[in-house]
């Protein structure tokens, strides 16, 4: 069984609505997480860290449940350009990813 | 401040030919990744390189090898190309426990 875990998707969300989605993970002495974003055959880019306390930026709001052993990644108001693969990593280990589709 | 970066950008080999692909962290940055993400699929971890030393490998056969050199830039070997080899091949690098840091990938292509 993989370590971080992600549902593949494709979460196909209309422009302004809100998509929210989780990594699981298995490993309890995970430290740091970190959500990426992927676009099509390019390579993936920072989006944020994930604390405990959770954290926002702008329109993204990404939390981490230590009890439940997850994490999440809420997009408000979504943009075409919010389209893409979103990557969880912990522990060593990226998750295979969310797509994430946004529809005029 | 200079980004991590790759090269080549394209590579193409036939068969039973063997790679060699180039990375150069940011500065300041220890720990070099390695990861094969073959067309539709997702990151496979391939290598970790920390200070030198092998810290950790991917389910991948022996013929993918690498080394990080004193000034922490690294080099991933393909020896025996198969098919199945052609990929997006990216690096990572990162300091300690941060986030790792993208170059844009070599792309290996398999004739």
């Amino acid at each position: 069984r993989k370590e971080v875990e992600q549902d593949p998707g494709p979460f196909n969300v209309p422009e302004g609505a809100t998509v929210a989605f989780n990594c699981t993970y298995s490993n309890s002495a995970s430290q740091s997480f970190f959500w990426y974003r992927q676009d099509c055959r390019k390579e993936p880019k920072l989006l944020m860290s994930v604390y405990s306390s959770g954290n926002e930026d702008g329109r993204f709001t990404a939390q981490l449940n230590r009890a439940s052993q997850y994490i999440s990644l809420l997009i408000r108001d979504s943009k075409l350009s919010d389209s893409a693969t979103y990557l969880c990593w912990g522990k060593l280990q990226f998750g295979a990813g969310t797509q994430v589709v946004v529809t005029p | 401040e200079a980004g991590v970066t790759q090269s080549p950008t394209h590579l193409i080999k036939t068969r039973g030919q063997q790679a060699t692909l180039r990375c150069s962290p940011i500065s300041g940055h220890t720990s070099v990744y390695w990861y094969q993400q073959a067309l539709g699929l997702g990151l496979q971890f391939l290598l970790w390189y920390d200070e030198g030393e092998e810290r950790n490998r991917g389910n991948f056969p022996p013929r993918f090898s690498g080394r990080q050199f004193p000034n922490y830039s690294s080099e991933l070997n393909v020896n025996a190309l198969e098919l199945e080899d052609s990929a997006l091949y990216l690096c990572a690098s990162s300091f300690f426990n941060q986030p790792q840091h993208f170059g844009d990938g070599t792309r290996l292509s398999i004739l």
